[in-house]
This record gives C-alpha cells, sequence and structure tokens, in this order.
C-alpha cells in the first residue's frame, strides 16, 4: 500500500483564492511527522510546513496551513490568497517512527501540480 | 552561505560507464541524503548517512553506491551506469532534530544512453 497518497495530479486556482491540495498516508506507528515542500519549474525543493503526530494545533506559516485529521489520516494543505509565484508541483511527505536521533527519512507522495491563473 | 550544491548540474553517459555526483553543504548539518526523482513517482531514497564515515541503504539503492568522508560532502557513484538510472538526482541535508526540514540541493539531470 502506498504510504502517501496525492490523488490530484493537477490543480488549478484563480489567483487570491484558497486552494486544498490533498494528502493521505498509511502508517500502524503512532508517532510520525508530515511534510509539505514545494518544487518550481526551476526544479529545487522548497521546505513549506512540518506536522508532528502528536502536534494538537494545525500547524501555520504564513499562507500556508495544514488541515490535519489524524483519525480519517489526511495532512491537507491549505494554501489561502493564491499567487502567481505559487505555481508549481507540491509533494507530501512522510516520516514513519518517533525521532531517536538517527537519520529521518522521508516518504515522498507523486506530487500534486497547481496552476494558479489570473 | 551557499546551501547544498550538486556537481555537475547535467551528464549524459553511456551504459556501462561510471560516474560520482558531488554534494556539498556549508550548513554543518550531520544528515544527508541522496534521492532520485522519476516521473510520476515522487522522489525515493537512495542511500543516506548519519554522519561523517557512515552511510545506510533506503528504498532504491541497488546500482548505486555512496561514501561520506567528509562532514559537509556526499558522494554518490555508479559503477555501471544503466538507462534505469536515468532521473534526476537530488541530495538533501538536514540537522538532527525531530522537526527535520531538510534542503535540497538544484538536481543533477543524469541521462543514460
Amino acid at each position: 500500500a502506498q504510504k502517501i497518497t496525492q490523488t490530484q495530479p493537477g490543480m488549478f486556482v484563480q489567483e487570491k483564492e484558497a486552494v486544498t491540495l490533498d494528502c493521505t498516508y498509511d502508517t500502524s506507528d503512532p508517532s510520525y511527522g508530515l511534510f509539505w515542500y514545494k518544487q518550481p519549474s526551476s526544479g529545487e525543493m522548497i521546505f513549506l510546513i512540518y506536522q508532528g503526530s502528536y502536534d494538537q494545533q494545525n500547524a501555520t506559516e504564513g499562507r500556508y496551513s495544514l488541515n490535519f485529521q489524524k483519525a480519517r489520516k489526511s495532512a491537507n494543505l491549505v494554501i489561502s490568497a493564491s499567487q502567481l509565484g505559487d505555481s508549481a508541483m507540491y509533494f507530501c511527505a512522510m516520516r514513519e517512527g518517533a525521532f531517536t536521533g538517527t537519520a529521518s527519512k522521508l516518504t515522498f507522495g507523486t506530487g500534486t501540480r497547481l496552476q494558479v491563473t489570473l | 552561505n551557499a546551501g547544498v550544491t550538486q556537481t555537475p548540474k547535467f551528464r549524459v553517459l553511456k551504459t556501462g560507464q561510471s560516474m560520482t555526483l558531488l554534494c556539498a553543504q556549508d550548513m554543518n548539518h550531520e544528515y544527508m541524503y541522496w534521492y532520485r526523482q522519476d516521473p510520476g513517482m515522487g522522489l525515493r531514497l537512495i542511500h543516506y548517512s548519519v554522519g561523517e564515515g557512515t552511510t545506510a541503504k533506503g528504498e532504491v539503492p541497488d546500482g548505486y553506491n555512496v561514501s561520506r568522508l567528509k562532514k559537509q560532502n556526499f558522494l554518490l557513484g555508479l559503477e555501471s551506469a544503466a538507462p534505469s538510472q536515468t532521473s534526476v538526482y537530488f541530495c538533501a541535508s538536514s540537522y538532527r532534530t525531530e522537526y527535520n526540514e531538510q534542503f535540497f540541493g538544484p538536481g543533477t539531470r543524469l541521462t543514460v544512453l
């Protein structure tokens, strides 16, 4: 089974509108972390936001927020007030297991391509 | 600070040739990673390192070797390149924290003919 599933290959949103990018995950470990990365057409991967499995509140970073629904195993990214510069691929990723001091390996989803239109 | 740099940016190999990709970071990160990115498959971890002199296998390690002789450098080697290794390769590094934000290099586009 896929550990990270992003079911939207592509999304369109109008400038200044909000958009939600879906991510569901699969793990039996009670400790895990969820990440979102942005990949513009230039190719580099840019970290956006992080949510720990024990965090009580949804993570927020500026215009980005993570809608964390633990029981549904979903970690959707919400981008408010979309800008043309938000057009990019967006990847959801998960670190399974508690952080034990060894390297935290990430498993990535297949990504969602977001296109912001005028 | 340069962050994470990768050398080269592009490379074309013939089947059976060997090459080494170099990753360097100037952030004093303990952890370093090599990923490959193929169309429709997201990023997959090849090998990673938790510190100087230590390496471990990731999800897709076959056909690759790595070394981390210095904390700031992480090398990825292909001993006998195959067309299936045509991909974009990303190096990343991170601190030893739960937050584990990974900083990525710009990528190396490798084509094996």
